[in-house]
C-alpha cells in the first residue's frame, strides 16, 4: 500500500511567522511531489511542485525534497491569515499517473 | 487563465438512481481523472483516462462507476445506481502529461438520499 502520510494538526503559527509543514512517503522511487490548499468546502489549489532533490522557492513559500529520507516539507514564510487552510501533500508514484493524498494538515494564522 | 470547470456544483439524488457529473479539462491537456472526497476524508483516486481510454482505476472505481469523453470537451463521470456512501465531492482535474501537475474543477457535492 502506498501511502503519504502528514500530521493533521491543527498547526497554529502566529502572523509573519514561519509555517513549516511536512510530509513522508512511502515508496522510494517517487518521482513528483506536489502541496496544494484547501479552504474548507473547496477544492485542492495547486501551491508548489517538486521534482528534485534540494529547495524550490517561489514567491513565499518553498518546498524541500529529501528522496533519501522520503521526506517533502512546504515552507510558508511570512504567514498571513488568509493562509489558514488545509495543505495536502500528494505524490505521483512511479508508473502511474494518479495523485495519491495525504490526509493534510490544518494551518491556521493568528493574529 | 484557462481552468477546469465542473457542473452541477451541487446534486441531490435518491438512492439508485443514476447520476452524470460533467466536466470540462483545460483545452491543452491531455490526461483528465476524476477524484472523490468524502467530508471529513482525503481526497481518493477514482480514474485516470488518456487517449479516450481507462488508463488507471482504484478499487472505488467498480461497475457502478463509468467514464466518457462525449466531444472534444467534455469528461464525464457516471455512476449507474447511486448508493448511500456515494455522497462526497467529486473532482475532476487534468494535465498536460500523466506525470506533471494536475489541475481540480471546484468539484461536484454529490448527495445521496
Amino acid at each position: 500500500q502506498k501511502e503519504v502520510e502528514q500530521n493533521s494538526g491543527p498547526l497554529s503559527v502566529p502572523e509573519g511567522a514561519i509555517a513549516s509543514l511536512n510530509c513522508t512517503y512511502s515508496d522510494r522511487g517517487s518521482q513528483s511531489f506536489f502541496w496544494y490548499r484547501q479552504y474548507s468546502g473547496k477544492s485542492p489549489e495547486l501551491i508548489m511542485f517538486i521534482y528534485s532533490n534540494g529547495d524550490k522557492e517561489d514567491g513565499r513559500f518553498t518546498a524541500q525534497l529529501n528522496k533519501a529520507s522520503q521526506y517533502v516539507s512546504l515552507l510558508i514564510r511570512d504567514s498571513q491569515p488568509s493562509d489558514s487552510a488545509t495543505y495536502l501533500c500528494a505524490v505521483n508514484y512511479p508508473g502511474g499517473n494518479k495523485l495519491t493524498f495525504g490526509t493534510g494538515t490544518q494551518l491556521k494564522v493568528e493574529l | 487563465e484557462p481552468e477546469v470547470t465542473q457542473t452541477p456544483s451541487h446534486q441531490v439524488t435518491q438512492m439508485g438512481q443514476e447520476v452524470i457529473l460533467r466536466c470540462v479539462p483545460i483545452s491543452n491537456h491531455l490526461y483528465f481523472y476524476w477524484y472523490r472526497q468524502i467530508l471529513g476524508q482525503k481526497v481518493e483516486f477514482l480514474v485516470s483516462f488518456y487517449n479516450n481510454e481507462i488508463s488507471e482505476k482504484s478499487e472505488i472505481f467498480d461497475d457502478q462507476f463509468s467514464v466518457e469523453r462525449p466531444d472534444g470537451s467534455n469528461f464525464t463521470l457516471k455512476i449507474r445506481s447511486t448508493k448511500l456512501e456515494d455522497s462526497a465531492m467529486y473532482f475532476c482535474a487534468s494535465s498536460v502529461t500523466g506525470e506533471n501537475e494536475q489541475f481540480f474543477g471546484p468539484g461536484t457535492r454529490l448527495t445521496v438520499l
